[in-house]
């Protein structure tokens, strides 16, 4: 069965800094992975995915993560911090065959300093 | 465009009272439904998801249950609430497997 785990359940940078949000997952089959965003009492927002292709992924907002599939690890990075970026960033994955559920981390808060 | 709906924002029962949230998607077919649940602290966890009508799949044995009466609404239910069923509710719809997924706007459930 998949499972993920992030690294860091707060992560404090200061603005204009390097975010890096860590994101470990397993999978029995190849993968498929998505980062999602949550501002306070809303949904989730989708960042970026990888399905196939290319192992460096671009998404909204500046944010862009790479798929190692030898560290198994889908970290999130975005080079230079905004106080907008403040708010939840889960990591999640898919497996590509079977049963289609779809597994979250337990979610990285990001605090951005001044 | 596809759209869904989930209600109510919020809610405030009762422990031993009833509970049902509907969940409904609108403009596609056949979608993969989910429930998750999130308690503060505890990320999403996957309650129950669905590939089909009357298909459920339950993730966490617990004081929940849902249904899929129609293909593009996702019902969670319970006979008799607890403390512990407080949290935020979200129901979320993907067409596939390896697409992604789109979220409701949640429900917050205090179990008094």
């Amino acid at each position: 069965a998949q499972s993920v785990t992030q690294l860091g359940s707060h992560v404090s940078v200061s603005e204009g800094a390097l975010v890096l949000l860590r994101c470990n997952y397993s999978s029995s089959v190849p993968p498929y992975l998505f980062w999602y965003v949550q501002y306070p009492n809303q949904g989730l927002q989708l960042l970026l995915k990888y399905t196939t292709g290319a192992t460096l992924v671009k998404g909204i907002n500046g944010f862009e993560a790479e798929f190692k599939k030898s560290e198994t690890s889908f970290h999130l990075t975005k080079p230079s911090a905004h106080m907008s970026d403040a708010a939840e960033y889960f990591c999640a994955v898919s497996e590509i065959q079977g049963a289609q559920k779809l597994v979250f981390g337990q979610g990285t808060r990001l605090t951005i300093n001044p | 465009s596809q759209t869904i709906h989930q209600w109510p924002a919020t809610l405030v029962q009762p422990v031993g009272s009833p509970l049902s949230l509907e969940c409904t998607v609108e403009g596609t077919s056949n979608p993969n439904l989910y429930w998750y649940r999130q308690a503060a602290g505890r990320g999403l966890q996957l309650l129950f998801y669905s590939v089909g009508i009357g298909q459920i799949s339950s993730e966490v044995p617990q004081n929940l249950s849902a249904s899929r009466p129609q293909d593009r609404q996702f019902i969670l239910s319970s006979k008799k609430l607890l403390l512990s069923d407080s949290g935020f509710y979200l129901c979320a719809w993907r067409k596939t497997g390896r697409g992604e997924a789109f979220f409701g706007q949640g429900t917050r459930l205090t179990v008094v």
